[in-house]
């Protein structure tokens, strides 16, 4: 059974680091693009990035180049969303997703349960 | 950046009415539009891809159709369960694979 399991809910200061997780099982990581997805309070979903694991291929929705660093571990079939320097503007839901054909970047038929952050002084 | 525009951005239905969604592309995108169902405290989750292909065990109530940069999604026979927001979503170009801002369908 494929599984995305994200780690949990951060409450967070404007200025800190965080790295969250998106842990995934039941299929062979290498072979899928693994999205991520943000959904700020009230608002719609956003299309943030997409890795390939296998070759960490990283490809960035402009409006959040720079801002996130998405990243993957081939040998604990993980996949990362970090912040250098977390804002206030950051405080959303945030989802892993992986498409439902190897080899494409989209659509997305499996999705973590999100990841909630919330960054607040 | 290809934009989507969706629309009506929120709406009202009956059980078992037939309601349609629009989702236009700002330029071609072939046939790389998906839809989605979004209920709160939930993942979302695919309903359509390739513009008209219905996902395995979603019911056959909904299907999604194209003319162009236009995309629609149909449910029929609404039920209390579609309760939820719907968005489609392009993976004609990346590094964007925008989504529409969304639309609320609110079953009366």
């Amino acid at each position: 059974e494929v599984q995305l399991v994200q780690s949990g809910g951060e409450v967070k200061k404007p200025g800190e680091p965080l790295k969250i997780s998106c842990k995934t099982s039941g299929y062979r990581f290498t072979d899928y693009w693994i999205a991520w997805v943000r959904q700020m309070p009230g608002k719609g979903l956003e299309w943030m990035g997409i890795i390939y694991p296998d070759d960490s291929d990283v490809r960035y929705n402009p409006s959040f180049q720079g801002q996130v660093t998405i990243s993957a571990d081939k040998s604990m079939s993980t996949a990362y969303l970090q912040w250098s320097r977390l804002r206030a503007s950051d405080t959303a839901m945030y989802y892993c997703a992986r498409p439902h054909v190897v080899g494409i970047p989209a659509p997305y038929d499996y999705w973590g349960q999100g990841t909630l952050v919330t960054v607040s002084s | 950046d290809i934009q989507l525009t969706q629309s009506p951005s929120s709406l009202s239905a009956s059980v078992g009415d037939r309601v349609t969604i629009a989702c236009r592309a700002s330029q071609t995108i072939s046939t790389s539009l998906s839809w989605y169902q979004h209920k709160p405290g939930e993942a979302p989750r695919l309903l359509i891809y390739s513009a008209s292909s219905l996902k395995d065990g979603v019911p056959s109530r909904f299907s999604g159709s194209a003319s162009g940069t236009d995309f629609t999604l149909t449910i029929s026979n609404l039920q209390p369960d579609d309760s939820a927001t719907y968005y489609c979503q392009q993976s004609f170009t990346t590094p964007s694979h925008t989504f529409g801002q969304g639309t609320k369908l609110e079953i009366k």
